[in-house]
């Protein structure tokens, strides 16, 4: 089954104390991607990788740093997480290929995040 | 650049009526659009897509969209509404051939009421 793994799914956490979310893809995607949904905001996409050892910053990257070491895991680190990352946490992945799920989205299940 | 605009913030409908919930875009070229929906707790799942072909694209649980381009439209829609249709919906676009990076609109509130 087509999945995107992601964890913790929920976490509370205090200010300044580094925390990873992981994310697993099985889909052999090429393009990953982190998002955070904020109450009248929708999505803002904070990081994204288009292949291994890829990456680039999205409209909100600031306070977040990911890698991309293999195809599948994309995690996402808060090094010294501050109470305005408290959020709900999405990662994605897509492939660019022409098939029948070619550019279609797959969303993990969410990260909800408290930062205290 | 590219953009998406969804106008409402909330739409509200009665069971068994038609549901429209609004999609405009902007991009410098052809669109691939796509509506995802949010189940309260869960992540966004994907409803359907409009690459190229058919303007009118079927998607799941009854929902369908239809590409305008002259309007800069992909308003998805449902003959009959249900209670359980009640959820966020996201429409998104990219650019053919562009960056592969799509733009999400703000997502709209669908409350069916029975």
């Amino acid at each position: 089954e087509a999945q995107v793994t992601q964890n913790p799914r929920y976490l509370i956490t205090v200010t300044g104390k580094k925390l990873t979310v992981t994310c697993s893809q099985n889909m052999n995607h090429e393009y990953m991607s982190w998002y955070r949904q904020d109450p009248g905001l929708g999505l803002r996409q904070i990081y994204y990788s288009m292949n291994v050892e890829v990456t680039d910053k999205g409209d909100v990257p600031e306070g977040y740093k990911v890698s991309r070491k293999e195809k599948r895991n994309f995690p996402l680190i808060l090094e010294s997480p501050s109470p305005n990352q408290t959020s709900l946490y999405f990662c994605a992945s897509t492939s660019f290929g022409q098939g029948e799920n070619g550019n279609t989205i797959y969303f993990g299940e969410g990260s909800w995040l408290t930062v205290v | 650049a590219q953009s998406v605009a969804q106008p409402e913030d909330q739409v509200n409908v009665a069971e068994g009526n038609p549901l429209t919930v609004k999609c405009t875009y902007s991009v410098s070229g052809n669109p691939y659009l796509f509506w995802y929906v949010q189940y309260p707790n869960r992540g966004l799942q994907f409803l359907l897509k409009y690459i190229t072909g058919d303007n009118l694209v079927k998607g799941s649980y009854g929902f369908e969209a239809e590409f305008n381009k002259s309007q800069t439209s992909f308003h998805l829609k449902k003959p009959s509404a249900l209670v359980s249709d009640s959820a966020l919906y996201f429409c998104a676009v990219r650019l053919e051939g562009g960056s592969y990076i799509p733009t999400f609109g703000r997502g709209t509130s669908l409350i069916v009421h029975p």
